[in-house]
């Protein structure tokens, strides 16, 4: 089967240190981006990348950092410097479709998310 | 500034009753997603839809793009249905999330 696998799915980070959420697709999607999730808040876009070797910061970057080194990963880095890291984080891959019983766009696929919390 | 607006935040329901979440943005799009969050976390997509009506199974998603306007509709509501129901639209290479709304049905 197709699809989005995110890993852990529970991580903890303790004072100072880097942590890294896997993200791997096996969709052939060019397009991929990297959300958090506050309770309340929709999901704020940390990153995209719409190709390999290639990402754009998103609204809330500082503190993340991300690679794009082959199609089918996207890893994200939280690194000491974000200083409210316990979120909930949701991978996702677009891909632009055009069917009559999909409708024309571009569609999102989503893993299955990483809970953050700080130790 | 949020530019997409879900009602209601939060939904009770008992099984059976037929139910409606509104969602309103404020920028032209082309189309508009309905997505479905479950309790363990992750995202379906639903539909996406850019003009008039949509339906699969007991879920059907209007939009009047005129109105900046989507509702998404489930008949014969189930417990099973119980999620947090998402509308987000895409604009340049972003997407933008509502709120969410949650829905609880009860058996």
């Amino acid at each position: 089967d197709g699809g989005i696998t995110q890993s852990p799915k529970y991580l903890f980070r303790k004072e100072g240190q880097n942590v890294t959420l896997s993200c791997e697709q096996n969709l052939n999607h060019d397009a991929m981006y990297w959300y958090r999730q506050d309770p309340g808040q929709g999901l704020r876009l940390i990153y995209y990348s719409q190709i390999v070797n290639d990402f754009q910061k998103g609204d809330i970057a500082e503190g993340y950092s991300v690679s794009r080194e082959k199609k089918e990963s996207f890893p994200l880095t939280v690194t000491s410097a974000q200083k409210n890291p316990t979120a909930f984080y949701l991978c996702a891959s677009s891909i632009f479709i055009s069917n009559r019983r999909q409708g024309t766009g571009e569609k999102l696929f989503f893993g299955s998310g990483t809970q953050l919390s700080v130790l | 500034k949020n530019e997409v607006e879900q009602s209601p935040q939060n939904l009770t329901a008992q099984e059976g009753e037929f139910i409606t979440i509104n969602c309103s943005y404020s920028v032209g799009i082309s189309a508009l997603h309905w997505l479905q969050q479950h309790p363990g976390g992750g995202i379906v997509s639903l539909f996406m839809l850019s003009s008039g009506k949509k339906k699969h199974g007991r879920l059907i998603a209007t939009i009047n793009i005129q109105e900046k306007h989507s509702s998404l509709h489930i008949t014969a509501s189930h417990p099973r249905d119980s999620a947090v129901y998402i509308c987000a639209f895409r604009t340049g290479n972003q997407f933008y999330f509502g709120t969410g709304t949650s829905l609880t049905v009860i058996p």
